[in-house]
């Protein structure tokens, strides 16, 4: 069973721009949710897709932004980007609220 | 803001201690507790997930276990070996009205020294 995949692993970009991640979740898996990783900080929570609909929000600003399609897999958006914004993203599934996550190898992203 | 807590917040062991961590979260809307390994430049893995109080999960040499009343979970690894290397994340599943969601804690990083 394939597991969840991130692309792109590696990611430079520029104060401005902006950026879009994809995760493919494992199949059957209907809830796909978004984490940041700063260093010195835990894992912040984005997001979380179930079904094309955002179910919940972390407290992140609005330049983050994100959405699930019909088959599960899901893209995340950030918009005007920040030097604060370097990270590294990690996607995760799972069957729901009480099954573990299953996180994919993340992106890192970094910005200049 | 939910505030989960993990302690300690690094810890130095040599191969065959025994050893335990915390992690304290708040104890209203409670709705699951994760545990989860991750070893550098690996993803998180899954440990156990945790949803009644009292609860204890075991796996191997690892077990934890959950006392949703005050808002703690231990985490117990009996005979550390140096593969048990890496950081120990919790994670707390409340609900609220927006829906559920998932806020971690800072994590433990565990280092056993051969």
């Amino acid at each position: 069973k394939a597991g969840v995949t991130q692309t792109p692993r590696y990611l430079i970009k520029t104060r401005g721009q902006q950026v879009t991640l994809s995760c493919s979740p494992i199949s059957g898996h209907r809830s796909v949710s978004w984490y940041q990783q700063t260093p010195g900080q835990g894992l912040q929570f984005l997001f979380e897709y179930f079904s094309e609909t955002q179910r919940n929000k972390g407290n992140f600003p609005g330049r983050f932004s994100g959405r699930q399609f019909s088959n599960s897999r899901s893209e995340m958006n950030v918009s005007t980007l920040e030097l604060g914004d370097s990270a590294l993203y990690l996607c995760a599934s799972s069957l729901g609220v009480q099954s573990p996550l299953h996180f994919g190898n993340g992106t890192r992203l970094t910005v200049t | 803001i939910l505030n989960v807590e993990q302690s300690p917040q690094s810890l130095h062991v040599q191969e065959g201690d025994s050893t335990n961590f915390t992690c304290s979260f708040p104890s209203s809307n409670f709705y699951a507790l994760h545990w989860y390994r991750w070893e550098t430049a690996k993803s998180p893995e899954a440990l156990f997930v945790m949803t009644l109080n009292g609860d204890e999960k075991k796996k191997g040499r690892i077990s934890a276990t959950l006392n949703t009343k005050e808002g703690y979970s231990y985490l117990y690894i009996k005979g550390s070996q140096p593969e048990d290397s890496a950081t120990y994340l919790c994670a707390f599943y409340s609900y609220n009205n927006a829906g559920n969601m998932l806020t971690f804690g800072g994590g433990t990083r565990l280092m056993v020294k051969p």
